[in-house]
């Protein structure tokens, strides 16, 4: 059984540029979800995705949008990148929604 | 506001021991409970759930503990484990969040030798 996975692990962007993380949910999940952890944190939900629609969103501004393919794998897309959005990015999958959330490692993402 | 809170940010104990991870939470409409494990440098990793029409789940050296009349969670950690060292948070879910899973800030569990 793969878990889930999350690329890339690590990236530096400057300020007012704009980022796409990317996940693959683990086998047999139909249900995505992104948090936000920043250092000494807990996770943030940003938001979940559902047969490609999202459905619940966090308190996140428009700017952070995502994307569901049909094989479940998953987008983060962050415009007008702001320095506090430097973060460790969560991708997170489950089969349904009354079943635990697997997390991947993250993406680390650092905006300069 | 809605909010998850862990007791006491570090917790420091002697291997072999017990551990207890308390955490409070202040949505009493929360109907699902999850503790996760998160070492450095890694994802959260599922511990253990358990759901509000429970008092108490058991897996293995783990127990979580749910107390709804003082909004309570707590794990338990038997014989504890150099590689129990890690940040543990709890977190809740209320009915129609969805996957939504609001989380505490976390505290550091350290196994002293």
């Amino acid at each position: 059984e793969t878990g889930v996975t999350q690329s890339p692990t690590h990236l530096i962007k400057t300020r007012g540029q704009q980022v796409t993380l990317r996940c693959s949910s683990q086998s047999g999940h139909n249900t995505v979800s992104w948090y936000q952890q920043a250092l000494g944190q807990g996770p943030q939900f940003i938001f979940q995705y559902y047969r490609e629609e999202e459905n619940g969103r966090g308190n996140f501004p428009p700017r952070f949008s995502g994307l569901q393919f049909p094989n479940y794998s998953s987008e983060l897309n962050v415009n007008a990148l702001e320095l506090d959005d430097s973060a460790l990015y969560l991708c997170a999958s489950s089969y349904g929604f009354n079943s635990p959330l697997h997390f991947g490692n993250g993406t680390r993402l650092t905006v300069t | 506001g809605e909010s998850v809170g862990l007791h006491l940010p570090t917790l420091s104990v002697q291997e072999g021991d017990n551990s207890i991870i308390n955490c409070a939470y202040s949505n009493s409409a929360s109907d699902y409970f999850i503790w996760y494990k998160q070492e450095s440098g890694k994802g959260p990793q599922f511990i253990i759930d358990i759901r509000s029409n429970m008092d108490k789940r058991q897996g293995q050296r783990v127990t979580v503990l749910l107390n709804k009349t003082v909004k309570h969670l707590s794990l338990q950690i038997a014989a504890t484990q150099p590689g129990d060292s890690a940040v543990y948070f709890c977190a809740e879910k209320y009915p129609g969040a969805n996957s939504k899973l609001t989380f505490g800030k976390g505290i550091t569990l350290s196994v002293r030798p």
